[in-house]
């Protein structure tokens, strides 16, 4: 069975800094996907980013961007210039790949703090 | 674009009253719809899966028949939580799949609230 573990519970930067948040997971699959979530203090569940695992290309969009490890099962999330509105539970996920119907494999959640 | 709309964001009911929350996709149609369920501080916990037309899967542990999933359009899921208990209190978010290899994408959830 597939899983997805962040061990940070909890993580804070300093406004406009960089940070990076963990994530490993489990699989015997060679095709899937894996997703960063954001879910603010309005709990709306807000796509991040996302990366297919056959392509070696470490996904980017705008601020945010990946370190995707396929050998070591690692999937890193890295924010730069770090802004307030980045306060949020930031969930890693996992989905099989090619079809429809197969669930999300969620991490437990890393709390990023923002200091201003 | 790829828009989900979850209603009501909010509901407060007596204890042995059914509540029906809705999941609509607005400008996609959603081969397949997901319910959640949300404890404080906690990750997504997956109750269902709907597909349109036919019955939904649930997971272990989760009551069909307290948990009652209808999925009758591409753009329509509806989650009724039947008997409500203060057990039952909790966040409940539907998310949809645009098709084959799409994420997921999410609505608001809703706050249920059974005294």
């Amino acid at each position: 069975a597939q899983t997805v573990t962040q061990s940070q519970p909890e993580m804070s930067v300093q406004e406009a800094e960089t940070v990076t948040l963990s994530c490993t997971y489990d699989t015997s699959e060679s095709d899937y996907y894996l997703f960063w979530y954001k879910q603010p203090p309005s709990r709306q569940m807000i796509l991040v980013i996302r990366q297919e695992a056959y392509k070696q290309q470490n996904a980017t969009e705008n601020r945010f961007s990946v370190n995707f490890q396929k050998a070591a099962k690692s999937f890193s999330l890295k924010i730069s210039d770090s802004q307030l509105g980045d306060a949020a539970m930031y969930f890693c996920a996992y989905r099989r790949g090619r079809g429809s119907n197969y669930q999300l494999i969620w991490g437990a959640g890393t709390k990023l703090i923002i200091k201003p | 674009g790829a828009v989900v709309s979850q209603h009501p964001s909010w509901v407060i009911c007596k204890s042995g009253t059914s509540v029906k929350i809705e999941c609509r996709s607005l400008d996609f149609q959603a081969t397949t719809m997901f319910w959640y369920r949300q404890f404080p501080k906690q990750s997504l916990m997956l109750m269902a899966t709907s597909n349109e037309g036919s019955k939904a899967t649930y997971e272990q542990g989760v009551e069909k028949d307290k948990f009652l999933i209808n999925h009758a359009s591409l753009t329509l899921s509806t989650l009724t939580v039947t008997s409500a208990h203060p057990e039952d209190s909790s966040f409940y978010i539907c998310s949809a799949e645009q098709g084959s290899n799409q994420p997921q994408h999410f609505g608001d959830g809703t706050r249920l609230s059974i005294l």
